[in-house]
């Protein structure tokens, strides 16, 4: 079946550094993805978006690539922060009746 | 504030009681969903509505009952809940093919 998974469910970073966060998807025909955040205690919050006819999509520290040619994708944060320790989870959103989320990735920033 | 309202937060229960977990949105969005989080399986969906008086299972909706008489209301029933039910719930909401807003999640335990 369908599926989208994280490559390490745990991840720690030492504060200041870049983090990398994976995630792979077996839908050739998934166009639309987006990367979630959830903070202990509390519900996913919106990170990044991106679509099929992008490879790169930038925000404000964080950084979202797309190969669809392997089916991966991968969230980059810049020089993290405290706040940044949740758990991460991407999602295939061909449509919002068809959002597929990955398992999680656990962030842990090390001050 | 823009934001999805979850209630209770908290809930124990006793296997066969009905229970109703509300879910309120203040943004006009015309989608709608339930999730369940659980360890090791990520978010599944349970049920979506893309508009009033229109509902669909999702991967997991054997147990629960929802409805949309209004836009911003979509409760998430449960008639006989079952100690397999223990899990934390999320309500989310968004306008079509864009970003779900999350509740902060309702803790359900059956016992």
């Amino acid at each position: 079946g369908e599926s989208v998974g994280l490559h390490l469910p745990t991840l720690s970073v030492q504060e200041g550094d870049n983090s990398i966060i994976n995630c792979a998807y077996s839908n050739s025909a998934s166009d639309y993805f987006i990367w979630y955040k959830q903070e202990s205690g509390k519900g996913p919050q919106f990170i990044i978006d991106i679509r099929s006819n992008m490879d790169k999509r930038q925000g404000q520290r964080v950084t979202v690539l797309l190969n669809k040619t392997v089916k991966h994708l991968s969230l980059q944060i810049a020089a993290t922060q405290p706040g940044d320790s949740a758990v991460y989870f991407c999602a295939d959103a061909r449509g919002n009746e068809k959002l597929t989320f990955g398992t999680g990735t656990r962030l842990t920033i090390i001050p | 504030e823009a934001q999805v309202t979850q209630n209770p937060r908290y809930l124990i229960t006793v296997t066969g009681k009905k229970l109703t977990v509300t879910c309120s949105q203040n943004m006009n969005h015309e989608y709608m969903s339930w999730y369940r989080q659980d360890p090791g399986l990520g978010l599944r969906q349970i049920y979506y509505s893309m508009n009033v008086e229109v509902t669909d299972k999702g991967d997991v909706p054997e147990g629960y009952k929802v409805s949309r008489k209004e836009k911003r209301n979509f409760p998430l029933i449960l008639e006989s809940p079952s100690p397999n039910q223990t899990s934390l719930y999320f309500c989310a909401s968004s306008l079509f093919n864009s970003p779900l807003h999350f509740g902060n999640g309702t803790r359900l335990t059956v016992t």
